[in-house]
């Protein structure tokens, strides 16, 4: 089946630097990624839709510039904690949908890569 | 936006058959999902409806009325390793043409012996 990769799975970084976090659809491409936060005991929350060869569109309340979010390419997708604080600390989620997949109801299937543990001290 | 409601806990019997239920509210509705989700992983995919009607999956069955905005998961024959939450979440298509995905708050379902 379709898989996506998320790397790093866990990273620890100091207050105030910022972290990259990426998201790969190793075997189709995908126009459309998502990105979501998850706090422990909770729900996934959309942060961000990113869109090849565009802008990101932001779930209200997500900072733009923190969160940065780059879509190069059909394949990859990069999240950038910025100047993060220890209140960032989260599951981050991206998740991928396969490009054309039409109205095909196992093609609309949207793959979740592994998750990364982000843990600001 | 979406509003999406789901029972925080259930509790079933091993061998039992239990159902989790989803109401949503939305404007766009481009079909909705269940997923698993185990502590401390990513959620897998269990089932997509975009039709209203059952779709059944081995041991799992969604079921969708578009026209009420409720969704179920049903799951037989229950077995210790179905102890997880179950996601539902609802695509939207938005006015910009992209798809979102939003999440209900997860039912964390025990199965005990």
């Amino acid at each position: 089946g379709a898989v996506v990769s998320q790397h790093p799975s866990r990273v620890i970084c100091k207050s105030g630097t910022s972290v990259k976090i990426e998201c790969r659809s190793l075997d189709f491409q995908a126009t459309t990624m998502f990105w979501y936060r998850q706090f422990p005991k909770q729900s996934l929350m959309l942060m961000a839709t990113s869109n090849e060869g565009s802008k990101a569109t932001y779930e209200q309340g997500v900072e733009k510039d923190k969160f940065l979010i780059n879509h190069a390419s059909l394949t990859l997708s990069t999240l950038t904690v910025t100047s993060a604080h220890p209140e960032d600390s989260s599951f981050y989620i991206c998740s991928a949908r396969p490009s054309g997949a039409g109205h095909a109801r196992t093609g609309n299937t949207i793959y979740f890569g592994e998750g990364s543990w982000l843990t600001v001290v | 936006g979406q509003n999406i409601d789901q029972p925080t806990e259930m509790t079933a019997t091993e061998g039992a058959i239990v159902q989790i239920n989803c109401t949503y509210q939305t404007s766009g509705f481009n079909g909705l999902f269940w997923y698993q989700q185990h502590a401390g992983e990513a959620p897998t995919f269990l089932s997509y409806n975009v039709l209203d009607g059952l779709e059944e999956k081995g041991r799992f069955s969604s079921f969708l009325s578009r026209s009420k905005g409720y969704s179920y998961l049903l799951l037989k024959e229950l077995q210790m390793k179905d102890s997880a939450s179950y996601l539902c979440a609802v695509r939207d298509r938005m006015n910009s043409g992209y798809s979102t995905l939003t999440f209900g708050k997860g039912t964390m379902l025990l199965v005990s012996p």
